[in-house]
């Protein structure tokens, strides 16, 4: 089964910074990628997929890339309630195997 | 607006079983896939199982840790997906997602979780 790999596991940014996560994927999979977010309490939520098409509503702030084994989510101007955890997920293949995630915190 | 609304958690004793319910609505529910996905406390998420819908011929698909010990199902009557969990242990504590999943591959829609807790 295919592994999905999330760096880093953590990062501390301030308000207004950009961040940038990491996903790779043990094997080639395409542009099959989603990221969600989950914030403390709540379900995930969709927030790209395909991955580089932003999900209904999702600001303009969060941008993914990638293809094939590598793929990075980005967030320009980070804002305060972006704290949360991200996870990718590959997709439309089973079995959809989620990273182990990267938690945002704010400073 | 879509809703979706899992029951059926709870305490349960090791070696026990637990189905758990999944009632959706504001969708249709026979275009989409169903999926449960877990998340034991403070860790990430697990994708548990998937059915497919009728084009695909309700095609069922399981996480390999966790396969013959559940099964997925799903009622288009009642716009409704079931996990039926068996020889329950601790490490299956964890709250339970239903989500539903296009046909492309966006689960792009998720319940609160239902709660499962496996204890003695």
């Amino acid at each position: 089964n295919i592994v999905m790999t999330q760096s880093p596991k953590s990062m501390s940014i301030s308000v207004g910074d950009r961040v940038t996560m990491n996903c790779k994927a043990s094997q080639n999979v395409y542009n099959n990628i989603a990221w969600y977010q989950q914030k403390p309490g709540q379900s995930p939520k969709l927030l790209i997929y395909y991955a580089s098409n932003r999900y209904n509503g999702v600001p303009d702030r969060f941008t993914g890339s990638g293809y094939g084994t590598d793929f990075t989510l980005t967030i320009n101007s980070v804002q305060a309630e972006d704290a949360a955890f991200y996870y990718c997920q590959r997709i439309y293949n089973s079995p959809p195997t989620f990273g182990s995630g990267t938690k945002l915190e704010i400073k | 607006e879509v809703q979706i609304l899992e029951t059926g958690g709870g305490l349960v004793k090791p070696g026990g079983s637990l189905r758990l319910s999944c009632a959706t609505s504001g969708f249709n529910f026979n275009d989409y896939f169903m999926n449960w996905v877990r998340q034991a406390p403070g860790k990430g998420l697990e994708w548990v199982a998937q059915i497919r819908n009728k084009n695909y011929n309700y095609a069922t698909y399981y996480a390999e840790s966790l396969e013959g010990r559940v099964t997925i199902s799903r009622d288009d009557s009642k716009s409704s997906v079931y996990l039926q969990v068996s020889s329950l242990r601790a490490e299956d504590t964890a709250i339970y997602y239903c989500t539903r999943e296009e046909t492309t591959g966006l689960m792009d829609a998720w319940g609160q979780g239902a709660s499962v807790t496996v204890s003695s």
